[in-house]
């Protein structure tokens, strides 16, 4: 199983609402990546999480707050959005964290409005 | 700032090989070379990564040359489904991932 699933696919959501997004993987991945995609732009690293641990943090708002439960899931929640914050956001897993890069496997992503 | 320069876009005809450039003048020795593509509403997929040698695997072949500052990276015989954006990344075992513009590649049927 070389899957990152996430959940939902698709969220609309009010600049005073809380959501959160979840990734799940089962390859024993220790480590576990946030990043945020806009319209026509690459990927952009958010958050990484190393042995269920946050190792690195892009200089996100505090916003966008991530959560690693245990091994498998990594969650994003979210409250008092701003529409530009309106993107793609996509969970990846390796089986290693910075240092020691490994392949990324990436999810499908959460396609976020914010209205 | 990404390590990588690649064109803007590229066509490639249905079955013909697709061969992507990829220039990376700035590597150093430790650095590796990886590519992965973006198709259209989806999560970027891994292809395929090198240190200084050629590579294949069963979706491509990573030619890199000898004084590493460029690779290919050669889809053999490509699909409509290969349409995507393809990034070329250059890391080393510490770094960050840390995608380029990449290129487009349309597929022409």
């Amino acid at each position: 199983d070389t899957e990152v699933t996430q959940t939902p696919k698709h969220l609309v959501m009010g600049m005073t609402n809380k959501k959160s997004l979840k990734c799940e993987q089962h390859m024993g991945h220790r480590a576990m990546y946030w990043y945020k995609q806009k319209a026509k732009k690459p990927p952009e690293l958010m958050f990484v999480y190393s042995y269920e641990k946050l190792s690195i943090n892009e200089s996100v708002p505090s916003r966008f707050s991530p959560e690693c439960p245990n091994s498998s899931l990594l969650n994003l929640h979210l409250h008092a959005l701003q529409p530009e914050d309106s993107a793609l956001y996509l969970c990846a897993s390796s089986r290693q964290s910075p240092p020691r890069q490994e392949t990324q496997y990436f999810g499908p992503g959460t396609r976020l409005l914010v209205l | 700032d990404a390590k990588t320069t690649q064109p803007t876009s590229m066509d490639c005809a249905e079955g013909r090989a697709a061969n992507l450039p990829c220039n990376h003048s700035t590597i150093s020795g430790n650095e590796y070379v990886y590519w992965y593509r973006q198709i259209h509403s989806q999560g970027p997929q891994y292809i395929i990564h090198g240190l200084k040698n050629n590579e294949t695997n069963e979706m491509a072949s990573l030619i890199i040359t000898e004084d590493r500052k460029s690779s290919t990276l050669i889809l053999p015989h490509a699909t409509l489904r290969d349409t995507a954006v393809y990034y070329c990344i250059v890391l080393n075992r510490d770094d960050k991932i840390i995608f380029g513009k990449g290129t487009r590649l349309h597929i022409l049927p």
